[in-house]
């Protein structure tokens, strides 16, 4: 089967560094992709690995190691408009090998904290 | 980027009734996607809507219950019929531009009483 997990919640406080990981099981791999969600609004990308590594991005950096199904979303500095649900989501293989859809993860919920 | 414009925002709906949700791209796309959202669950992908042809379906949803129209490149309707509560959710369209990232529209939240 397929299997996004991401912890359901977490709280930092504001200035701090927060890691928020993701482990998948997918029936291919082409890509993962991190999401923000603020309560009530549509999702909008944060991020994309495809290749093992770090990917920085201002204050965000995401990190991905395909042999171990193993992701994070790093948030540095944090501020209180960072509190919002981050989105794990892993896009596999149709059959035949070619791209397939977004599978979703049920996200974490980031409380910031001043 | 993609300007996905989606309505109604929200709506609460008697069961047994049905329901049709609108998104409108600011660009021509040849895949829109529609998405549910229960609460505390992850964006599931309803089905696919493709310009000229049938959606496509993913295992667990079928036509009867969501029907869905695809008139033209940047327009498409999911139809929620005869609703129940656990149809209770909401109801996300979405696009894929550079590298096929996703853009979605804002949501319609639908509650069903």
């Amino acid at each position: 089967g397929q299997n996004i997990d991401q912890p359901t919640e977490m709280t930092a406080t504001e200035g701090a560094i927060v890691q928020i990981n993701c482990t998948y099981q997918t029936s291919g791999f082409n890509g993962l992709f991190w999401y923000q969600q603020h309560a009530g609004e549509a999702p909008t990308f944060l991020s994309y690995n495809v290749l093992d590594g770090l990917e920085e991005k201002g204050r965000f950096s995401s990190f991905l190691s395909r042999s171990k199904g193993y992701s994070y979303l790093l948030l540095k500095e944090l501020q209180m408009k960072d509190s919002a649900s981050y989105l794990c989501a892993v896009r596999g293989d149709n059959y035949g090998g070619s791209q397939g859809n977004l599978i979703f993860g049920k996200g974490t919920k980031l409380s910031v904290k001043p | 980027s993609a300007v996905i414009s989606q309505k109604p925002s929200r709506d609460i709906c008697q069961r047994g009734t049905s329901l049709t949700i609108q998104c409108q791209v600011d660009s021509q796309v040849t895949m829109m996607f529609w998405y549910r959202q229960q609460p505390g669950q992850s964006l599931t992908l309803i089905a696919t809507a493709n310009q000229g042809s049938e959606a496509t379906y993913e295992s667990g949803f079928v036509i009867d219950k969501f029907p869905i129209s695809r008139p033209n490149l940047t327009f498409s309707t999911l139809t929620v019929s005869n609703m129940s509560p656990e149809d209770s959710s909401i109801y996300l369209c979405s696009v894929e531009r550079r590298g096929r990232q996703a853009f979605f529209g804002q949501g319609t939240r639908l509650t069903v009483v």
